[in-house]
């Protein structure tokens, strides 16, 4: 039962562009979403997060939006650099009482970005 | 500041026997979770740790898996009695409370033989 879902194995944008990762999830519960970054042999680096109170969070290049009803989020990435080509990770957590915290992932999205 | 350390990086054993894998949290840190990430997989969360509190330990593949967490720092992942499908890289992250964002260790790659 896969709660957390990022349909697209990769993703290769240019160099200034936009580059936009999805990420749907199935659980109702959950209220807060997260992205990670991960470059080979190291672990995932914490980029953004989003509680279910809002829409929208902006980070400098980095926003994320939340769809609610859709259940669906996606991070924009503006401009893309060749440095953002990494793995990306959506993450989601239910922080109601008696939950841990536990993040459920997505099976995660390759991103290239060409110069 | 110092961020999260595992150990060893890399473990390469044989079926059948067992392994211990070691992390090390930000000092500080009252939460530690264990996640592992099979080849082409996300992350799938194995055992958690908040201060002195019973761990939530649901995550955990089979009664081989058992991890401890010492003194509320230190946490030692075992896994007995070794299969293949264990293999994976194992990753430790520590966070300030629980429902804060975590952050990860570079992980230990398994590899069962």
């Amino acid at each position: 039962d896969q709660q957390v879902k990022q349909n697209s194995p990769s993703l290769s944008v240019q160099e200034g562009r936009i580059s936009i990762l999805n990420c749907d999830y199935t659980n109702s519960m959950f209220d807060y979403f997260l992205w990670y970054k991960k470059y080979p042999a190291e672990g995932p680096t914490f980029l953004i997060s989003i509680s279910s109170i809002k829409d929208k969070n902006e980070d400098g290049r980095f926003t994320v939006f939340l769809n609610k009803s859709a259940k669906h989020l996606s991070l924009h990435i503006v401009p893309s650099q060749p440095g953002d080509s990494a793995v990306y990770f959506c993450a989601a957590s239910a922080r109601g009482s008696g939950n841990t915290g536990k993040l459920i992932f997505g099976q995660g999205t390759t991103l290239q970005v060409k110069p | 500041g110092a961020g999260v350390s595992q150990s060893p990086s890399n473990k390469v054993t044989e079926k059948g026997k067992d392994v211990e894998l070691r992390c090390d949290p930000i000092s500080g840190h009252t939460a530690l979770y264990w996640y592992r990430q099979s080849l082409g997989q996300g992350l799938e969360f194995l055992i958690y740790f908040q201060g002195n509190s019973a761990p939530d330990k649901s995550g955990l593949p089979s009664d081989r898996f058992s991890a401890e967490r010492t003194g509320g720092s230190v946490s030692t992942l075992t896994i007995q009695r070794t299969q293949q499908e264990d293999s994976a890289v194992y990753l430790c992250a520590s966070s300030p409370q629980r429902f804060y964002e975590q952050y990860f260790g570079p992980g230990t790659r398994l590899t069962v033989t």
